[in-house]
């Protein structure tokens, strides 16, 4: 089974302290995902990478940053944490190269609470 | 961008009943229709995906259809059992590296 790991399930962080949040795949996916989840507004697609190195924004990339300097690994930076950034994040990962349509695999998510 | 909309928000059936969810989508280009089941304190599982080239499908008791004219494609759970309790979210692609959920429906099953 594919495995998605995120390091912590819950973390309480101060306002204006740089937030990281790592991830980890073990199925050699080409494809990573981090998103926010918030009540009444689903899954938000933050950041994404199709390759090492590489990294595209998705819809809410303001206040956030990523780095994937190895393929099973994606995190995510909050540079400054502010309140309105708690939430639950999800990372995810695929398979496949350009357009393929591959579904996505979930971690069990991070839960941040900034204070 | 693409713009998934799903109902009902909340969802409460008895023990043994069928439940269905539906999501919209805006996009012509997706193709691709993947449901997910979130349980508490757990990330999104895949249950079911559909693409495009398809009107239906089924696994067991979940069936998923897509009517590509309107724009919308259905989850259907048939003899529902305590344990579907969950959050269902739908989710649309046409690229592979973007997706777009609904905003998730929380079905209860009543013993």
């Amino acid at each position: 089974d594919v495995k998605v790991t995120q390091s912590s399930r819950y973390l309480v962080k101060r306002t204006g302290e740089k937030v990281f949040l790592e991830c980890v795949q073990d199925m050699d996916h080409e494809n990573m995902f981090w998103y926010r989840q918030d009540p009444g507004l689903g899954l938000r697609l933050i950041y994404f990478s199709y390759d090492v190195k590489m990294k595209e924004k998705g819809d809410i990339p303001e206040g956030y940053s990523v780095s994937r300097e190895k393929k099973e690994r994606f995190s995510l930076i909050l540079e400054s944490a502010s309140t309105n950034q708690t939430s639950m994040y999800l990372c995810a990962s695929s398979s496949g190269v350009g357009f393929s349509n591959q579904p996505q695999h979930f971690g069990d998510g991070t839960r941040l609470s900034i204070l | 961008g693409e713009n998934v909309e799903q109902h009902p928000s909340t969802l409460s059936v008895q023990e043994g009943d069928s439940a269905v969810i539906k999501c919209t989508y805006s996009d012509s280009a997706s193709n691709y229709f993947p449901w997910y089941k979130q349980e508490l304190g757990k990330g999104p599982q895949l249950i079911i995906d559909i693409r495009s080239n398809v009107g239906e499908k089924k696994d067991q008791r979940i069936a998923v259809t897509l009517n590509k004219t309107a724009k919308h494609f259905s989850l259907h759970i048939t003899e529902t059992q305590p344990e579907d309790s969950a959050v269902y979210f739908c989710a649309a692609s046409y690229t592979g590296n973007q997706f777009y959920f609904g905003t998730g429906t929380s079905l209860t099953v009543i013993p």
